[in-house]
C-alpha cells in the first residue's frame, strides 16, 4: 500500500523567502511518480510540479523545485521568493508506473501563508 | 478552453434521496478519476478509470458507484446517501493511465447530506 505523509499542517513564510514543505513517502513500487498540487482558497486544484522516480535530476518550475532523496524516500516542495499568492494548501501525492492499477494517493496537506 | 466539468457546484441532500454528479472532460483524456475531499485528511480516491468500461476501486469506495460509459464523462452515483458521505468531491482526468501525467480538475462539488 502507498502512503504519504505531510507533518508539517501549517507553515508561515516571510515574503521574498525560500520555504520547503516536507514530503515523505512509502511504496513498494519500483517505480512511480511524485506531484505537487496547490489548492488556493478559492478551491481548485493546480498542478504545480513533477518528479519521476527514475529522474536524476531534481524537477524545477519556475519557482518550484522538488528536492527529491530517493533513498530517505522524501520528496520536498521548495518555492522560493514567495508571494502573497502563495498562500494555498499544498498537497504531495504518489502514482505507481504499473499498468495494472492506477490508484493516486494524496498527503493531507500543508497550510502554507505568506507574510508581508 | 480544456476543462473538467463538475455538476452540480453544490447540493444539499437527504438521507437516501439517489443522486448522481456528472464529470466531464474534453480534452480527450484517458483516465478520469474521483476524490473526496475532508478536513484533516487530504483528497482520497473513490473509484478510477483507466478508459471506457474499465473502473477500479480507489481507497474508499464504500457507498458509490461510477461508469464509464463514453470517454469524456464519468458519473459518480450515491444510490442511498448517508450523512458520512457529506464532503467536497473532485474528479479529474489525464491524458493517459501514466503516473508522469499531472491530473486536471474540476472545480469540486460540495455535497451536503441531512
Amino acid at each position: 500500500a502507498q502512503k504519504i505523509t505531510q507533518t508539517q499542517p501549517g507553515m508561515f513564510v516571510q515574503e521574498k523567502e525560500a520555504v520547503t514543505l516536507d514530503c515523505t513517502y512509502d511504496t513498494s513500487d519500483q517505480s512511480y511518480g511524485l506531484f505537487w498540487y496547490k489548492q488556493p482558497s478559492s478551491g481548485e486544484m493546480i498542478f504545480l510540479i513533477y518528479q519521476g522516480s527514475y529522474d536524476e535530476q531534481n524537477a524545477t518550475e519556475g519557482r518550484y523545485s522538488l528536492n527529491f532523496q530517493k533513498a530517505r524516500k522524501s520528496a520536498n516542495l521548495v518555492i522560493s521568493a514567495s508571494q502573497l499568492g502563495d498562500s494555498a494548501m499544498y498537497f504531495c501525492a504518489m502514482s505507481p508506473y504499473s499498468g495494472g492499477y492506477q490508484k493516486v494517493t494524496f498527503g493531507i496537506g500543508t497550510k502554507l501563508q505568506v507574510i508581508p | 478552453e480544456a476543462q473538467v466539468t463538475q455538476n452540480p457546484r453544490y447540493l444539499i441532500t437527504v438521507t437516501g434521496k439517489k443522486l448522481t454528479v456528472t464529470c466531464s472532460q474534453n480534452m480527450n483524456h484517458e483516465y478520469m478519476s474521483w476524490y473526496r475531499q475532508d478536513p484533516g485528511l487530504g483528497l482520497r480516491q473513490i473509484y478510477y478509470s483507466m478508459n471506457v468500461e474499465v473502473t477500479d476501486k480507489g481507497d474508499v469506495p464504500e457507498g458509490y458507484k461510477v461508469s464509464r460509459k463514453e470517454k469524456r464523462n464519468f458519473p459518480l452515483i450515491l444510490e442511498s446517501p448517508s450523512p458520512n458521505q457529506t464532503s467536497l468531491y473532485f474528479c479529474a482526468s489525464s491524458l493517459l493511465a501514466g503516473s508522469n501525467q499531472p491530473q486536471h480538475f474540476g472545480d469540486g462539488t460540495r455535497l451536503s447530506i441531512l
